[in-house]
């Protein structure tokens, strides 16, 4: 079945730090991967997302995320991160199968971010 | 573009009642999809409408229930509310325009407190 793990449940970091948060997806075929950001009590905001091509994917915000099939991972990564950055981040797999828009979600990495 | 509205942000009701949740897509949209979310089963898709016809339903109890109009607006409704019902809904339009997958873009969600 698919699925997405996120294994970070919270990670902190100094602002201007560089940041790495880890996604891993199980998937059949070539999956489409997004990443997400929440702030808290908003709606989610897509960052980036990979439908093929070049793996190394650029997202608003400064963010980037490389895919690498042969470690089925997804990681978000930014080079110097920001106090405004701190909020939950959702990797995501659109499910596989037919004209669907249905997406998986990782359980989610909180971001906090120290001055 | 406005963005997908959601109404109404929060909502107080008791176990036994309904409630009725709307969801506005992006202008020119055609597919909603709905998700609830919880601290403790995180994000978990309910159902997506595309052209006003369920094309996609997640793993929910039929107390769960959606529909679209020919304007794409979509609304939800919850039957009997359980107190494991609190959660924010979250509802995300893509374009598919042709029926196919597209990227999702989510609104502020519905904050539902049930007690």
């Amino acid at each position: 079945a698919q699925s997405v793990t996120q294994p970070d449940i919270h990670i902190t970091v100094s602002e201007g730090a560089s940041l790495e948060l880890r996604c891993n997806y199980s998937y059949g075929a070539t999956p489409y991967l997004f990443w997400y950001v929440q702030s808290p009590g908003q709606g989610l905001q897509l960052l980036l997302k990979y439908f093929s091509g070049d793996t190394l994917v650029q997202g608003i915000k400064g963010f980037e995320a490389e895919f690498k099939r042969s470690q089925s991972s997804f990681n978000l990564r930014k080079p110097s991160v920001h106090w405004s950055d701190a909020a939950e981040y959702f990797c995501a797999v659109r499910a596989y199968g037919g004209a669907t828009n249905k997406l998986i979600f990782g359980t989610g990495t909180l971001l906090a971010v120290q001055p | 573009k406005a963005g997908v509205t959601q109404t109404p942000r929060y909502l107080i009701k008791t176990r036994g009642q309904q409630v009725t949740l709307s969801c506005s897509p992006i202008s020119g949209h055609r597919s909603v999809s709905w998700y609830q979310q919880t601290p403790g089963q995180g994000l978990q898709f309910l159902f997506e409408y595309f052209s006003e016809t369920q094309r996609n339903k997640g793993n929910f109890p039929g107390r769960f229930s959606g529909r679209q109009f020919s304007n794409s607006r979509s609304e939800m409704n919850v039957s009997t509310l359980e107190l494991g019902d609190s959660a924010l809904y979250l509802c995300a339009s893509s374009a598919s325009n042709r029926g196919l997958w597209e990227t999702q873009y989510f609104g502020p969600g519905t904050r539902l407190l049930v007690l």
